[in-house]
């Protein structure tokens, strides 16, 4: 059975990079039509998705991180990244990682990480 | 301030139905599969509907999906106090870029 596992520092500083990878176990992260996806919820509110992958690189990201994301994918490794610059304590979440179902559904979900930006 | 608006809560005593609203436009639900999440406490969301009406297998029935024009609605049947928990609805919206949005989220309360 895939399951999916967030890693990566939980405290980093204004300013710097937030890195997190999500590791695909029990399947091959390149099999069957998905998308690779991050997803953030900061402490008692809502979901904002972060951005997707597709296996052959392909990405799209939310236009209000743009600017400042980027996903990636490893497939001799099974994983996938997310890397989120110049960060400030707005960006203090649960990051997820998820798998998307082509077209519309997120059906694989990680346990979630907590990050949080403060020096 | 979310694309797709949802009520902040709803709340219904056990056994009873209720239903919770997620309006759009023609960018996002209007012209896209819409799909349903539910976050219990403390835990990662759960795929509850996907393609605007359709079950993942372990999902009871007591749950179903709708859609008109550019809103959907989500249904629970027989409240179980098991069912409190946020519910988000999502799909792709292209006003900007291609890009998911999720709803703001619904608190469902079972008293």
């Amino acid at each position: 059975q895939v399951q999916l596992q967030e890693s990566g520092p939980g405290l980093v500083k204004p300013s710097q990079t937030l890195s997190l990878t999500c590791t695909v176990s029990g399947g091959s992260i390149s099999s069957g039509s998905y998308y690779w996806s991050w997803i953030r919820q900061p402490a008692g509110k809502g979901l904002e998705w972060i951005g997707r992958i597709y296996t052959s690189g392909s990405t799209n990201y939310n236009p209000s991180l743009k600017s400042r994301v980027t996903v990636s994918v490893d497939t001799s490794k099974n994983q996938f990244s997310l890397k989120l610059r110049s960060v400030t304590a707005a960006d203090t979440a649960v990051y997820y990682c998820a798998r998307l179902v082509v077209p519309t559904k997120f059906d694989l979900w990680g346990r979630g990480t907590l990050v949080t930006v403060s020096s | 301030q979310s694309v797709l608006t949802q009520p902040p809560s709803v709340s219904a005593a056990p056994g009873q139905n209720v239903t919770i609203s997620c309006s759009g436009s023609s960018s996002n639900i209007g012209n896209n599969y819409v799909s349903w999440y539910q976050q219990l406490p403390g835990t990662a969301p759960k795929l509850l509907i996907y393609d605007n009406n359709k079950r993942p297998s372990g999902i009871p029935d007591r749950f179903s999906g709708s859609k008109s024009g550019t809103s959907v609605t989500l249904g629970i049947t027989g409240l179980q106090t098991g069912d409190e928990a946020d519910y988000y609805c999502g799909t792709w919206d292209s006003s900007l870029s291609v890009y998911w949005v999720f709803g703001g989220g619904t608190k469902l309360t079972v008293l």
